[in-house]
């Protein structure tokens, strides 16, 4: 597509509940990224992924966050046993390609959760 | 990563040229700048990125000093719709791990 996908664009569920978070990055573009945003907050680094390479998971917050990408590109973020805490928007972002120092990420619109 | 600094909030009146200045004192030598723009309800948006001295495009310029301890975003002739948030990053290949901070939140007057 033109740009990156993300859906859907609000969810709102109970805490307890698990949900799956879905991105479609422009195609092409072989770096995907999620970020989660807290109201009136910066984003906040979740987690990498590079081509065929090992995910970077190192700013998951928990274990209850996961993610995965099929086939180099669509993504799912999966927050299991939500909590009140984990209402945020979350954001999903590629690049064409992480080696380059100058590169640059397009995001899409961003999921916005809510975990009653 | 080198650490950055920005103001919280700066207010503009239209037409007038804004300039937002980050610090960053720390910077290594392979780090680039760059900036994000973003709009309420909308994921950041690239705008600029530079290494030293002047880059300017159709949207912005950033003024970097020699010893790039500092830059500066400059928009020309804002308007209405400049209304955003403005990210200030300094870092090198893998610097899109780092938070964004809170970044500087633009309001432009009528």
């Amino acid at each position: 597509g033109a740009g990156v996908s993300q859906s859907p664009s609000n969810k709102v569920t109970e805490k307890g509940k698990d949900v799956e978070l879905r991105c479609d990055p422009i195609s092409g573009h072989t770096a995907l990224y999620w970020y989660r945003q807290s109201l009136g907050q910066g984003l906040e680094f979740l987690i990498y992924f590079q081509g065929n390479s090992a995910p970077d998971k190192s700013g998951l917050p928990s274990d209850r966050f996961s993610a995965e990408r099929t086939g180099g590109s669509v993504s799912t973020l999966t927050i299991q046993r939500t909590q009140q805490e984990d209402s945020a928007v979350y954001l999903c972002a590629s690049s064409i390609d992480r080696v380059a120092t100058n590169e640059k990420l397009f995001f899409g619109s961003g999921t916005q959760l809510s975990v009653l | 990563l080198a650490k950055t600094t920005q103001p919280i909030s700066m207010d503009s009146y239209e037409g007038q040229e804004v300039n937002i200045t980050c610090s960053h004192n720390n910077i290594a030598t392979n780090d680039y700048i760059t900036w994000y723009q973003q709009f309420p309800s909308q994921g950041p948006r690239f705008i600029i990125q530079g290494y030293k001295t002047k880059v300017t495009n159709e949207v912005a310029s950033l003024f970097i000093p020699a010893d790039r301890k500092s830059s500066t975003l400059s928009l020309p002739r804002v308007s209405l719709s400049d209304t955003a948030v403005y990210y200030c990053l300094v870092g090198p290949e893998g610097y899109q791990k780092v938070t964004f901070g809170i970044g500087t939140k633009l309001q432009v007057i009528p």
